[in-house]
């Protein structure tokens, strides 16, 4: 079936670094791809839903200069966690949507757990 | 509005106890798919089922069995003879023909107990 893998799976970085997490379908072209995050014992939030070739669409309340999101090709999202505090430690997890297929036939990464020490 | 409601928080049974987990959602789409996914503790989310709004028929998979009652707004979930690799966060998610966006509830965490 559909994989939907992402990278890094767990990642350490220093308070007011930046962060990098990728997204990547394997096997189909992603047409839209769809960033949550999700805080411990928590629902998981959307963030972000970004379409190949355009600017993502931010949910209220998500700082788009912080949480930098680039969709260049069909396979590809990347989301950017820019000069990280430890408040963005959180569980990131990305999911896909089939663009050759018309029904909600969506995909969900593996998730990265980021922790800013 | 869109909303999905998972109002058990926490649930433990002894292994081999049957555990039902609830799920109610709101919308005025008439077209939307309902999903159940798994969460462990690695993280990754664990596709269970999908269901559409216009199939009301209930499903069986093997020890997993769902119901879908479109008058209650309900879909709710079944582990029949549980066991402990049954533990995990249980999520009932939601999205519309229209939008991509999955809308999720808070989750159920169920607890096997050997």
């Amino acid at each position: 079936g559909a994989v939907v893998s992402q990278h890094p799976s767990r990642v350490i970085c220093k308070s007011g670094t930046s962060v990098k997490i990728e997204c990547r379908s394997l096997d189909f072209q992603a047409t839209t791809m769809f960033w949550y995050r999700q805080f411990p014992k928590q629902s998981l939030m959307l963030m972000a839903t970004s379409n190949e070739g355009s600017k993502a669409t931010y949910e209220q309340g998500v700082e788009k200069d912080k949480f930098l999101i680039n969709h260049a090709s069909l396979t590809l999202s990347t989301l950017t966690v820019t000069s990280a505090h430890p408040e963005d430690s959180s569980f990131y997890i990305c999911s896909a949507r089939d663009g050759a297929y018309s029904g909600n036939t969506i995909y969900f990464g593996e998730g990265s757990w980021l922790t800013v020490v | 509005a869109q909303k999905v409601t998972q109002a058990q928080t926490e649930i433990s049974v002894v292994e081999k106890e049957d555990v039902t987990l609830d799920c109610v959602y709101e919308t005025r789409d008439t077209t939307y798919y309902l999903f159940w996914y798994k969460q462990p503790p690695s993280g990754e989310l664990v596709f269970l089922i999908r269901r559409n709004s216009f199939d009301e028929q209930n499903e069986i998979s093997g020890r997993y069995s769902w119901n879908f009652q479109k008058s209650t707004s309900s879909f709710n979930f079944t582990i029949t003879a549980s066991q402990v690799v049954d533990s995990a966060v249980y999520f009932c998610a939601f999205n519309t023909n229209t939008g991509n966006q999955f809308y999720f509830g808070t989750g159920t965490s169920l607890t096997v107990i050997p």
